[in-house]
């Protein structure tokens, strides 16, 4: 059973930084590509960014270029996103989901982790 | 970027009832777009992909068609687990994105 399993998830001050992390389990990780998507609360989802399977590609939504990165640790089953220099209005929950290619439609989820910037 | 635009944003509905949710893209994405149903306090599940092809497992009452920059997702016959959120998704590029979501509510 393909499982997506996110944590990391906290209350930062403005300006702060976090990393968020997707534990995948129950497919071959290294042939996924794997993305992140948010919600903020009461809103619609937003494309944040993707990676691909092996790592040499990754891109990220312009409104978050040069703020967010993602990376993965294939030996490791885990994608991550490191968000830096935190808004306010980067409060929401973040999903992780699984793609074959970095192009693709997400055909699994994570139940997502919540992303709290206040001060 | 290319843009998605849903339409309508909320829909009241009965159970029984064929409803039809557009989306519309600022330009043409082939047939690269799939359809999300989000249910609250849950993660988004993908129901139709490639514009008309059917997710594993998802009811045949679902169903999708368009090409270009029009698409629409069809649900024949409502049925009390259906009243949720809809999203389309474009995927011609990497840098995919959302339309606003269709809330299906109950009349």
């Amino acid at each position: 059973e393909v499982q997506l399993v996110e944590s990391g998830g906290d209350l930062v001050r403005p300006g702060g930084s976090l990393r968020l992390s997707c534990a995948a389990s129950g497919f071959p990780f290294d042939a996924y590509a794997m993305a992140w998507v948010r919600q903020a609360p009461g809103k619609g989802l937003e494309w944040v960014a993707v990676i691909g399977g092996n790592g040499a590609r990754a891109f990220y939504a312009d409104s978050m270029q040069g703020r967010f990165s993602v990376s993965r640790d294939n030996s490791r089953n885990t994608a991550y996103l490191q968000l830096n220099d935190l808004r306010a209005d980067d409060t929401a929950v973040y999903y992780c989901a699984r793609g074959l290619l970095v192009d693709s439609h997400f055909d699994h989820w994570g139940q997502g982790t919540l992303v709290t910037v206040s001060s | 970027d290319i843009q998605m635009t849903q339409s309508p944003l909320t829909l009241y509905a009965s159970v029984g009832d064929r409803v039809t949710i557009t989306c519309r893209a600022t330009e043409s994405i082939s047939s690269w777009l799939a359809w999300y149903q989000q249910k609250p306090g849950k993660a988004p599940k993908l129901l139709i992909y490639k514009a008309s092809t059917l997710e594993t497992g998802v009811p045949s009452r679902f169903s999708g068609s368009g090409s270009g920059t029009d698409f629409s997702l069809t649900i024949s016959s409502l049925q009390p687990e259906d009243f949720a959120t809809y999203y389309c998704h474009q995927y011609l590029t990497y840098s995919g994105t959302f339309g606003q979501g269709t809330k299906v509510e109950i009349k």
